[in-house]
């Protein structure tokens, strides 16, 4: 069984930094392409960024690109999202999530499987 | 950015009624659409991929169609547990996600 584990989450001063963890568990992490996905409290999903397997395709939102960081090891079956300059805006539960298949390891956008979220709140 | 909206942005409806959600592209996105479901305190499952192909899984009374900027979600046959928020998600370029159509029981 596929499981994601999203930690890292907290009350966090603007312009400060913070650094998400995501744990996977249930198949082969280093073969698929990986997503954080972020929901803005009672709103919609904004994808924030995606890498493949071997962190060689990252791509980011405008909203968060030179900001936020995306990165993996493939060793420890982890996923990260480095988020500094945060912003009131950049509150919400932070998902990590997986691709549909692995064949290309490269993000194909088929957000197939996510964890249960860290929530993250910009306030001072 | 390519923009998506839903409507209705919600919706109530019997058990066993036939429902139907839209979901509109701001430019032509061929089939690369997917359709979640997001039930309360859950994360969101993905149901359809690529506009109409079913997710393993996933019921049948589920289904999806359209094909460059108009889309359309249905389920069959309501049921009590598809009861949550149904957002659509193009993949043409850097993903974006529709607003959301949040689905009642009358």
């Amino acid at each position: 069984e596929v499981q994601l584990v999203e930690s890292g989450g907290g009350l966090v001063q603007p312009g400060r930094s913070l650094r998400l963890s995501c744990v996977a568990s249930g198949f082969n992490f280093g073969d698929y392409a990986m997503h954080w996905v972020r929901q803005l409290p009672g709103k919609g999903l904004e994808w924030v960024s995606g890498l493949s397997w071997s962190s060689s395709g990252i791509a980011y939102a405008d909203s968060v690109k030179g900001r936020f960081t995306i990165s993996r090891d493939n060793a420890e079956n982890s996923l990260y999202l480095q988020m500094n300059s945060l912003r009131p805006d950049d509150t919400a539960l932070y998902y990590c999530v997986k691709e549909r298949r692995s064949e290309s390891g490269y993000p194909e956008y088929y957000f197939a499987s996510w964890g249960q979220g860290t929530l993250v709140t910009v306030s001072s | 950015d390519i923009q998506m909206t839903q409507s209705p942005s919600s919706l109530s409806a019997s058990i066993g009624d036939r429902v139907t959600i839209n979901c509109q592209a701001s430019q032509d996105i061929s089939n690369f659409l997917n359709w979640y479901q997001q039930k309360q305190g859950e994360a969101p499952k993905l149901l359809i991929y690529d506009a109409s192909n079913l997710e393993t899984g996933v019921p049948s009374r589920f289904s999806g169609s359209g094909s460059g900027t108009h889309f359309s979600f249905t389920i069959s046959s309501l049921q009590p547990e598809d009861i949550g928020t149904y957002y659509c998600q193009q993949y043409d370029k850097l993903p974006t996600f529709g607003p959301g159509t949040k689905l009642e029981i009358k």
